[in-house]
This record gives structure tokens, sequence and C-alpha cells, in this order.
């Protein structure tokens, strides 16, 4: 089972910030939590990952609750071309990542 | 660099028989996991290979089979195709262990009628 909960959609206009939550109260203190995204019938492409402190890099920042029991995904200036189901995931026991539904996210003009 | 590339992009087949599909990870990389997606139940991990070894397997049935080759190139082949194995596959490779992040191909899609 997927050690993380998302909203199951979010719209966001085009230009603003658009922030991702994600629930991983059971992951444990040395799982990373990592996001990728996936466009319509594309593979899924990686965005970030951390641990515990906040990470940003070209596509997105990442914030990491102290307790690391929440993060958000940013996307600081949201483009019709983020429009895709983003996903958080962190790792199982044997370093496998389950995948949950994901966040469908639909950036609007 | 290239990146993951998957060999066919789509294929049909039949009800009984096989498929083979084929992944070329990232120069360099040695993990490549195998992954099928439905509309129905999402990403679900099959198996992952590292260094020519089934490193981890998910719940599939004997039917979902894979190889490694020791230029890490992967294979996984279904046997006696089901129609609920219409699904896309996807390869994802990684540097060393799985935990590194995983960079995926573009998929198969394959359709099994």
């Amino acid at each position: 089972d997927a050690k993380t909960t998302q909203p199951t959609s979010m719209d966001c206009a085009e230009g603003r910030a658009a922030n991702l939550p994600c629930n991983h109260s059971t992951i444990s203190g040395n799982e990373y939590v990592y996001w990728y995204r996936q466009i319509h019938s594309q593979g899924p492409q990686y965005i970030i990952h951390g641990l515990k402190n906040n990470e940003t890099n070209e596509m997105a920042s990442l914030i990491i609750t102290e307790d690391r029991k929440s993060s958000t995904l940013i996307l600081p200036h949201a483009t019709l071309r983020d429009t895709a189901v983003y996903y958080c995931i962190a790792p199982d026991s044997n370093y496998q990542l389950i995948w949950g539904a994901g966040t469908k996210l639909i950036i609007k003009p | 660099k290239a990146g993951v590339t998957q060999t066919p992009r789509y294929l049909i087949k039949t009800r009984g028989q096989q498929v083979t599909l084929s992944c070329s990870p990232i120069s360099g990389h040695r993990s490549v996991s195998w992954y099928q997606q439905t509309p129905g139940q999402g990403l679900q991990f099959l198996f992952e290979y590292f260094s020519e070894t089934q490193r981890n397997k998910g719940n599939f049935p004997g039917r979902f089979s894979g190889r490694q080759f020791s230029n890490s190139r992967s294979e996984m082949n279904v046997s006696t195709l089901e129609l609920g194995d219409s699904a896309l596959y996807l390869c994802a490779s990684s540097l060393d262990r799985v935990r590194e992040t995983q960079y995926f191909g573009p998929g198969t899609r394959l359709l099994v009628l």
C-alpha cells in the first residue's frame, strides 16, 4: 500500500504558484520523499526528492514539515504544460517506490 | 546522454500469445525496474534487475518474467497473454541502487485482443 496520500485533483491558474500537498505520516526517518509527474500517456518524469531539508531545483521546490509528516511541492509559475498527474512517493522496505493515485493538476488559462 | 528507450512503442497481440518487451537504460545505469500501468490499478511494480540478477519482485503471476544482460539492457516477457494484460509497460533505470532517482522510458503500450 502507498505510504502517501494526496488530493485527487487540483486546479491552478496559469502563471500562479501551484502548491501540491502530500501526507506521509508513516514514513521512517531515513526514507526520502520523491515527486514525479506524468503527462498523459508518457513515462513519469522525476521532479525532486528530499529527506528533511527543503529542496529546490530548476523545476520545483519541495517544502517538508519539521516532523516529516507532510510535504508540499511548489511549481512557482505554473504553465499549461505543467498539467499532469503528480505523484508523491516514498519507498517501501525493499526501496521500491510505491505509487498511489497521485494528484491530477489542471492548469487553467 | 540518451534517455531510457523502450521498444516497441506499441504492440497488438491476441490472447494466448506471448510478448517480449525491451528496455535500454541510460548509459552507466545498472538498475532496471519494470512497471505495469493500467487505468484501474495505476502504476504497479513488476520487478527490478541489478547486475543481471533479479533483486526485487512485485506481486504478479509467473507469466511475467524478465532478464537483464551484461550491458544492463533488460527484457520482460509475458506468456499466455490475457485481456487484462493490456497496459502501458514502463521501464525505469537508476544509477545503482533503486533508491536512487529513477528515470523512465516512454513505455510500451500493449493491447491484447
